[in-house]
């Protein structure tokens, strides 16, 4: 198994231009997210999926757009890159199991993409 | 989302030496979830824990969830210079898996 795999490892954009990360795993897992990380604050939920056709928006997902037409694929849009987006981003992905009854699996995380906006 | 606070913010330690990383919430936890970061790579999950009062080891490292599940810690004994790097604490709400993030605790370990 390749895991989760994550396209490009790293991007630089001028201001306005857009771009997809992509996002791919191969072990069937019906939830996939992702997350920005910044400098001392941890991970942040942009959007996630748990299935495909199903997306939702996580903490920020403004700038940012998702769709899920696969199971093993989940890219992310820049619509007009800023550079508030700077960032490395990671896709990570996990069997959705039963939450409500304490049935939580582990989440694997891409090696990330590191972006930069100029 | 669930705020998690991570202690300290960065140590150095001898290598050899014990430490003991904490994350504390508010809230309630449900699935904890302990990750290590080399930097400029991606995380590696090290344990998750879902249960009041779990605890988890894996070689050197070993992680509790006390038993009013809002705190968890995260011990390693004996540290070497690969326990160097970020631990990050997330965790996921009574419902989803969304994991809401630590900021993260740096580990320096000194030869």
């Amino acid at each position: 198994n390749a895991g989760v795999t994550q396209t490009p490892k790293f991007q630089v954009l001028k201001t306005g231009q857009s771009m997809t990360l992509q996002c791919a795993q191969d072990m069937n897992h019906e939830y996939m997210s992702w997350y920005r990380q910044d400098p001392g604050m941890g991970l942040r939920l942009i959007h996630y999926s748990v299935g495909a056709g199903i997306t939702d928006q996580g903490e920020v997902p403004n700038g940012y757009n998702v769709s899920r037409s696969t199971t093993e694929d989940f890219p992310l849009r820049l619509l007009s890159a800023a550079p508030s987006q700077t960032s490395v981003y990671f896709c990570a992905s996990s069997f959705a199991g039963t939450s409500g009854r304490g049935d939580y699996n582990e989440q694997f995380f891409g090696p990330g993409t590191r972006l930069t906006v100029l | 989302s669930q705020e998690l606070e991570q202690s300290p913010q960065s140590l150095i330690v001898q290598e050899g030496k014990n430490l003991t990383i904490n994350c504390t919430s508010s809230k309630t936890l449900y699935g904890l979830y302990w990750y290590k970061q080399k930097y400029g790579e991606g995380l590696i999950f090290l344990m998750m824990l879902q249960k009041g009062g779990e605890e988890k080891s894996h070689e050197k490292i070993t992680a509790k969830l006390d038993e009013k599940k809002q705190q968890s810690s995260l011990h390693i004994t004996a540290s070497q210079p690969s326990h160097a790097g970020i631990y990050l604490c997330g965790a996921a709400g009574p419902n989803d898996y969304k994991l809401s993030f630590g900021a993260g605790t740096t580990v320096t370990v000194r030869a």
